[in-house]
């Protein structure tokens, strides 16, 4: 088995700073996203990468960075934080990027003061 | 327009069942998806499906009609760890986001004793 370790599980941010949400996994899977989940909404995608150095925007993008520093590390960059913004973001991964089955990390939850 | 729509609640009883609606409007189809999410915790994959009818997995069951664009996910002899967040994701082949998951907002099962 495997797992996907998302840091930090929960992340306080002034308005405007510039965040890191970093996520790992120990499958050896090819592809993995970032989503993003709001009460009341489906999970939205916001970059994803199908292979080691490749990155692609998903729905949500702007407003994001992303980076696939390795096979099993994916960060986010959220570039500049909302004044009252709450959500959670979750981390996944799967073999390759036709494979059905997403593995998700617990997520982090990201406050905004 | 394009989309996946479920239901926001659902309760039901400890020792019977629970059936999860989902119905899909995408321009392609390429498989549904279920994954069940406890609070606070990482989505996790039960079921994918891309043939009309039944699939039974035991405690849970998925059916799928492609030509009503419906699915529904079947809990039996529930029990109260059965309460969580269904969430149904439909992979649209050729929607304006690729070939990639719609999820929908996910339904939130509340099993009573």
């Amino acid at each position: 088995g495997g797992i996907i370790t998302q840091t930090p599980k929960f992340l306080i941010g002034q308005e405007g700073q510039k965040l890191t949400l970093k996520c790992q996994q120990n499958f050896n899977h090819d592809t993995m996203y970032w989503y993003r989940q709001d009460s009341g909404k489906g999970l939205r995608l916001i970059y994803y990468s199908i292979t080691e150095n490749d990155l692609q925007k998903g729905d949500l993008s702007e407003g994001y960075d992303a980076s696939r520093e390795k096979k099993s590390s994916f960060s986010l960059t959220v570039t500049s934080a909302q004044k009252n913004e709450m959500a959670v973001f979750l981390c996944a991964s799967t073999r390759h990027i036709s494979n059905e089955r997403l593995f998700f990390g617990h997520g982090t939850k990201l406050s905004v003061l | 327009g394009q989309g996946v729509e479920q239901p926001a609640k659902l309760m039901s009883v400890e020792g019977t069942f629970a059936r999860v609606n989902c119905t899909y409007s995408t321009s392609g189809f390429n498989g549904l998806s279920w994954y069940q999410q406890r609070e606070g915790q990482a989505p996790v994959f039960l079921s994918y499906v891309v043939l009309d009818g039944l699939k039974d997995s035991g405690h849970f069951s998925t059916f799928l009609s492609r030509s009503n664009g419906y699915s529904y996910l079947l809990l039996t002899e529930l029990q109260i760890k059965d309460s969580a967040s269904y969430l149904c994701a439909v992979r649209d082949l050729y929607g304006s986001s690729g070939n990639k998951l719609i999820f929908g907002i996910g339904t939130l099962l509340s099993v009573k004793p």
